[in-house]
């Protein structure tokens, strides 16, 4: 059973407005969330994170929301940029297991120039 | 390189075959990860090293599937007796510190060795 849902595939925008991405998850036991990026052919690479203490972190063009009550995290670009274009994957970590983090499906966004 | 290095990059393996799966992590790494990512899906928790010792195996599908760290550096995932559904892409991840404590920032991901197998 999958922890951490992304239940958009893919996501496009227009160059300048907001990318919002969106991520679910159903264990409330989770205390650290995280997004990921990867572009084609390379390896996942740390974006953003945010503890369960808070409700949101910031980080330049970067800001993630967490809604625990919803058990949701969303992430928020702004401006968009065409480098943004990519897989943006959603994890979490904790619980009964302190090594692991769970992946979501992943959301490709598409910035368009 | 500075990075985590894994090889092959690209391997084709009929069912049947053992293959063998190399990582290189960033030099002085403690933690040592491997993760599968099949087509279409987020990278999913294989095992997890400490130094040479492999504290969590919880991941793996079957006992097809062995991995090793032996002197604490490189690590190999061996999948014997290769089916279709172990074709996927097979990350490698390197902290320097135990776990997951050296997050957020500090776990990295290698490219990937991507198993095809026919």
């Amino acid at each position: 059973d999958q922890q951490v849902k992304q239940n958009s595939p893919s996501l496009s925008v227009q160059e300048g407005r907001i990318s919002i991405l969106n991520c679910d998850y159903t264990n409330s036991m989770f205390d650290y969330f995280l997004w990921y990026k990867k572009y084609p052919a390379e390896g996942p690479t740390f974006l953003i994170s945010i503890s369960s203490i808070k409700d949101k972190n910031e980080d330049g063009r970067f800001t993630v929301f967490l809604n625990k009550s919803a058990k949701h995290l969303s992430l928020h670009i702004v401006p968009s940029q065409p480098g943004d274009s990519a897989v943006y994957f959603c994890a979490a970590s904790g619980g009964n297991n302190f090594n692991k983090f769970y992946f979501g499906s992943g959301t490709k966004l598409n910035v368009k120039p | 390189g500075a990075g985590v290095s894994q090889s092959p990059r690209y391997k084709v393996a009929k069912r049947g075959q053992d293959v063998a799966l190399r990582c290189d992590p960033i030099s002085g790494h403690v933690s040592l990860f491997w993760y599968q990512q099949a087509l279409g899906q987020g990278p999913e928790f294989l095992t997890y090293f400490q130094n040479e010792a492999q504290l969590d195996k919880s991941g793996l599908p079957s006992d097809r599937f062995f991995a090793e760290r032996p002197e604490g550096s490189v690590s190999t995932l061996k999948i014997q007796r290769t089916q279709q559904e172990d074709s996927a892409v097979y990350l490698c991840a390197s902290s320097p510190k135990p776990g997951l404590a050296g997050v957020p920032g500090e776990l990295f991901f290698g490219e990937g060795s991507r198993l095809t197998v026919l």
